[in-house]
């Protein structure tokens, strides 16, 4: 399940299931968005991107949804694995090309054996 | 082709003293980016630079801080006078700006600790 904890939100699965994790991003004017993965003691790792002229983007074993109306984005991992457990950051780029992103507050994804 | 390298990996330094973190971007890339993350946060941008020029400080401190992309060598990020508070993890990012929407690679970043 799903828990708020001291800082970071948290999301428990079993392996093998599927994981949904949220974001909600703030400015309307971003075009450009970017899921990263980051594990403990490393920088963020490219997932996927998406931009706004779609609204789902499949790559392997990841599924990314945007949804414009409601300024939300998901990323659903397929057959979760341990090797998935990291923090999850989606990013916005506010509209600007080649400008800085925007980075979510991060969604901690543990997988249970 | 090798990816975003930074350096040091970890850096201790007591107050007062000054800290350089050193990002060399990828291959091809003429475009980088200074990101800060506390524990248990999400990644706030800091400066974007290109070679010699520094396109959008906005996420800087005014004071003790100061970036610079040279046309040759690494992308330094300055900190004179560290206090505690600057105790963080410090990314750099670079990609290869295209007319569209641009992705951005990072390195395993420098984790800043003053005692």
């Amino acid at each position: 399940g799903e828990s708020v904890g001291l800082h970071l939100p948290t999301l428990s699965v079993q392996e093998g299931d599927n994981s949904i994790i949220n974001c909600a991003y703030s400015n309307s004017a971003s075009d450009y968005f970017i899921w990263y993965k980051q594990e403990s003691g490393k920088g963020p790792q490219f997932i996927i991107d998406i931009r706004s002229n779609m609204d789902k983007r499949q790559g392997q074993r990841v599924t990314v949804l945007l949804n414009k109306t409601v300024k939300h984005l998901s990323l659903q991992i397929a057959a979760t694995q341990p090797g998935d457990s990291a923090v999850y950051f989606c990013a916005e780029n506010g509209g600007n090309y080649g400008q800085n992103f925007v980075f979510g507050p991060g969604t901690r994804l543990s997988v249970l054996p | 082709n090798a990816g975003v390298m930074q350096n040091p990996r970890h850096l201790v330094r007591r107050r007062g003293q000054e800290a350089r973190l050193r990002c060399s971007p990828m291959k091809g890339h003429s475009h980088v980016y200074w990101y800060r993350q506390l524990p248990e946060e999400g990644l706030k941008f800091m400066v974007y630079l290109q070679k010699e020029n520094i396109i959008d400080e906005s996420g800087m401190p005014k004071e003790r801080f100061s970036a610079e992309f040279p046309k040759e060598g690494p992308s330094i990020l300055r900190i004179q006078q560290v206090v505690r508070g600057d105790s963080a993890a410090y990314f750099c990012a670079s990609s290869q700006v295209t007319q569209g929407a641009t992705e951005a690679f990072f390195g395993q970043g420098t984790r800043l600790t003053v005692v």
